[in-house]
């Protein structure tokens, strides 16, 4: 079947732009996170989703950062007034229900803020 | 503030050999432990994990060892292939949290044929 996919896979925008990362989880899958990987680093936790709620967003770096699931499917992570800080892959997860289920990862989505 | 860390950046083995792969954590509260492999432009695949009320766990070629009196874990991979090069992300998770895994930096592991 169709892992998880994500789009756009790389996306270029200026300092201080709006930008929205979409995730297409496994079908059926309830849990997704989303992590962000910085160069030669490990992804980094930024917010977790149980069907449509977000049950642990502690990861999120500021409130310049928002993620929703509207309908316990898709998510799109947001990023307002971009900073070239926030440049690094955007990695999306999903999971069965369940703590110690394997999570499956999209490709990422690499943002690049000039 | 690291609670997982590969010390070793890079790992260059002869195919045929060994491969070992090494994790330190610092948070007590970690129970899982997994590791995932990562090609170029692709997301990262989960390869194996333990938890900790065991010490070892093994699947075909790949075996993980867990030293909870250490904080320490490692990956042993025999024999290596010129498939497995690629980059090798330990993970872990806590008890009572929402399963998000805490990462390493990653070691990058070239097997050369």
């Amino acid at each position: 079947g169709a892992g998880v996919s994500q789009t756009p896979s790389n996306k270029v925008t200026e300092k201080g732009k709006y930008v929205e990362l979409r995730c297409d989880p496994i079908s059926g899958h309830t849990a997704l996170y989303w992590y962000r990987q910085s160069l030669g680093q490990g992804p980094e936790f930024l917010i977790y989703f149980q069907g449509t709620g977000a049950a642990d967003d502690s990861g999120l770096p500021n409130d310049r950062f928002f993620a929703v699931r509207p309908e316990g499917s898709v998510s799109t992570l947001k990023i307002q007034r971009t900073e070239r800080g926030d440049s690094a892959v955007y990695l999306c997860a999903s999971s069965s229900q369940g703590r110690n289920n394997e999570q499956f990862f999209g490709p990422g989505t690499r943002l690049t803020v000039l | 503030d690291q609670q997982v860390k590969q010390n070793s950046p890079s790992l260059s083995v002869q195919e045929g050999r060994i491969s070992i792969l090494n994790c330190d954590y610092t948070n007590s509260m970690f129970d899982y432990f997994l590791w995932y492999k990562k090609y170029p432009a692709e997301g990262p695949t989960f390869l194996i994990s333990i938890s900790s009320i065991k010490d070892k766990n093994e699947d075909g070629r790949f075996t993980v060892f867990l030293n909870k009196s250490a904080k320490h874990l490692s990956l042993h991979i025999v024999p290596s292939q010129p498939g497995d090069s690629a980059v090798y992300f330990c993970a872990a998770s806590a008890e009572g949290n929402t399963g998000k895994l805490i990462f390493g930096q990653g070691t990058t592991l070239q097997v050369k044929p």
